[in-house]
């Protein structure tokens, strides 16, 4: 098992639902990402955070909403969402510094398989 | 062009033999890379990181790196069906994530 949990492990939601998902890293990093994996599909950058800020959101629609209240935990906040966002949702953490010493290898969590109806 | 590119496979290797993944990539800047392991229906699996050129050896694993050539491959020497997986090659070019490949599914046959 890694350092990075997520919860919930599944989820059924419908599109007039909101929903959250969880993530938490025990690692001491200080950067976290979260990525969409969709059925035969190649990973998804959809968010990145940076010592709790935003430092990239590769178009993602605003249905998605992300929030990192410190360097261990991030949320992604789900409201009306459609089917073809049915995925494997995953989070990751990375160390990433400015005075030596950052590793840039991220480590995932189990990731939450998210199902729209 | 793809930033990171792999053969989607599947490689078939017979157990015991040794499995040659492969991987380019585009960016003559980047710095560090990566392989993970995903098995179906779980989170990719960090198993190998290498940041120099030549050869960086764990255990059953070695991955290779020629920057010149702009190339890294794992090898995964008397491959087990439990390395039966989806390997995924990821490059780090300076930004702030990963910019991972498509992957290439390896099946080890009994």
């Amino acid at each position: 098992e890694t350092g990075v949990t997520q919860t919930p492990r599944h989820l059924v939601m419908g599109m007039t639902n909101k929903k959250s998902l969880k993530c938490e890293q025990h690692l001491g990093h200080n950067a976290m990402y979260w990525y969409k994996q969709s059925a035969k599909k190649p990973l998804e950058l959809m968010f990145v955070y940076n010592f709790k800020e935003q430092t990239e959101n590769n178009s993602v629609p605003s249905r998605f909403s992300p929030e990192c209240p410190n360097s261990s935990h991030l949320f992604l906040h789900l409201h009306t969402l459609q089917p073809e966002d049915s995925a494997l949702y995953l989070c990751a953490s990375s160390r990433y510094g400015t005075s030596g010493g950052e590793t840039y290898e991220q480590y995932f969590g189990p990731g939450t398989r998210l199902t729209v109806t | 062009q793809k930033e990171v590119e792999q053969n989607s496979g599947p490689l078939s290797v017979p157990e015991g033999a040794i499995a040659s993944l492969n991987c380019t990539y585009s960016d003559r800047g980047s710095q560090s890379f990566f392989w993970y392991r995903q098995y179906s229906g779980k989170s990719p699996e960090l198993i190998m990181f290498i940041y120099s050129n030549g050869d960086k050896e764990d255990g059953r694993f070695t991955a290779q790196l020629n920057k010149a050539s702009q190339y890294v491959s794992l090898l995964i020497r008397d491959s087990q069906p439990s390395d039966s997986a989806t390997y995924l090659c990821a490059v780090y070019t300076g930004r702030r994530a990963l910019t991972f490949g498509s992957g290439t599914r390896l099946q080890v046959q009994p």
